[in-house]
Parts: C-alpha cells; structure tokens; sequence
C-alpha cells in the first residue's frame, strides 16, 4: 500500500515551453501533497504544499506564477512548470499524506509522507 | 545553525558491517520522525517512522530517538550492497506541520 506515482518520469522539453507533471496516490486518499526539487547531490527542497480543494502554498523564492500547482482531487495533483528555462532543469518529487487516523498507542498519527518516483526535467 | 544536521559522508563500510547513520535537530517541538532511502534518481522510499522517544525495529533496522538530546539515529546491521543510497531522515512537530529533511548521507556499503 501508499503507493504514489508521477508521470512522466523522463521529460526534455525546449525553451519557453511549459510541462505538465502529475502526481497520483495510487491506493490512499492524500488530503496533502507536496512538491519537492531536488539538485543532483543536494537534498530535497519543498517548493508548495497543497490541499485538495484549495489553493497551494509556496516556500519562499517559489514563482507561483511559474510553478502551477493544482490539486483538484484527493489522488491527483498536478505540477505545470511554464515557460521553462535550461535553470528549471531538476529532478521534481512529489509526495502525498494520508488522511489521519487515530492509533491506540500514539494519538492522531499519519504525519508520514510518501514520495513518487520522481520526474526528471531537461530543458534545453 | 540548521534545524536538521546529518553529516553528507560519504560514508563507505564492508559488507556485513554495522552502519550508523545519525541527526541532530534543534526544533524540540518535533515529534515525528521519519528515514527514508534514496537510490540514484529515484524518489525517497519510507524506510522507518518514529512517534516521539524511543526505539523500533523493522528487520535489519533501527531507529533511535533521544528527544532529549535531540538525536535520531538508524542502525543497519549485516549491511548490503544494496542498501548503498542516500539516507535522509526527516521530522515534524506533527500532523499539518511540514517536514525538514536533513541533508541525506551518501552510504557505500563495499562487496
């Protein structure tokens, strides 16, 4: 179970394009998901969380004019990166977060986060 | 001072040996903490999930914290070549709390 997956895993695209990427929790409802870019060697960086149903909200130096995040269901968010230059060339993860549940030993728990494979983004 | 330290490594161990991956944080309002592993271009994988102090064990791993010195640890006994990836571990203060993820250790665990 908590699978999540992106599509595409792989995309070059040309200079002053945009590129859709889509992020799918495959066999939970995720009330939240997030994404990440991540430089090679260099760990993750949040970029927005969203919730399904409502606007996303950026970490700071985040363009939400160029990075379109919508979530419109609570399987499926989507990242449109537009107007893509070479320096938006990454590696862009998203990860989702279950509904909470309540567990006899810890209270509310379900903080956990799980991450799509990734998507690799070449702009040339 | 950052809110998660992890030392980068690399870190290189024989096959077989005990690994100890380790972070510090300074936020004590954290209260979930996770560590996740990290192939080569590939997404964060869950590896072990902790709610507040103490141990849990899941096969060949650890995972330790010492909320009051602020140090989480993972320990992999008979070490593997495959798990040679990053390790990031990350934490919250709670459900709706974003995470921080620390840096990520490079692991090399030698045939």
């Amino acid at each position: 179970g908590a699978v999540v997956s992106q599509h595409p895993s792989w995309v070059i695209c040309k200079s002053g394009t945009s590129v859709k990427i889509e992020c799918r929790s495959l066999d939970f409802q995720a009330t939240t998901m997030f994404w990440y870019r991540q430089f090679p060697k260099q760990s993750l960086m949040l970029m927005a969380t969203s919730n399904e149903g409502s606007k996303a909200t950026y970490e700071q130096g985040v363009e939400k004019d160029k990075f379109l995040i919508n979530h419109a269901s609570l399987t499926l968010s989507t990242l449109t990166v537009t107007s893509a230059h070479p320096e938006d060339s990454s590696f862009y993860i998203c990860s989702a977060r279950p509904r909470p549940r309540r567990t006899l030993i810890t209270g509310t728990s379900g903080s956990e986060q799980f991450f799509g494979p990734g998507t690799r983004l070449t702009v040339l | 001072q950052k809110e998660v330290e992890q030392d980068p490594g690399p870190l290189s161990v024989p096959e077989g040996a005990i690994v100890s991956l380790n972070c510090t944080y300074s936020n004590s309002a954290f209260q979930y903490f996770m560590w996740y592993r990290q192939y080569s271009r590939k997404g964060p994988e869950l590896l072990m999930y902790t709610y507040s102090s103490g141990n849990k064990e899941d096969g060949r791993f650890t995972a330790q914290v010492d909320k009051s010195s602020k140090y989480i640890s993972l320990f992999i006994r008979d070490s593997q070549p495959s798990d040679s990836a990053t390790y990031l571990c990350a934490m919250s203060a709670g459900y709706g709390q974003n995470f921080v993820f620390g840096p990520g250790t490079r692991l090399s665990v030698l045939p």
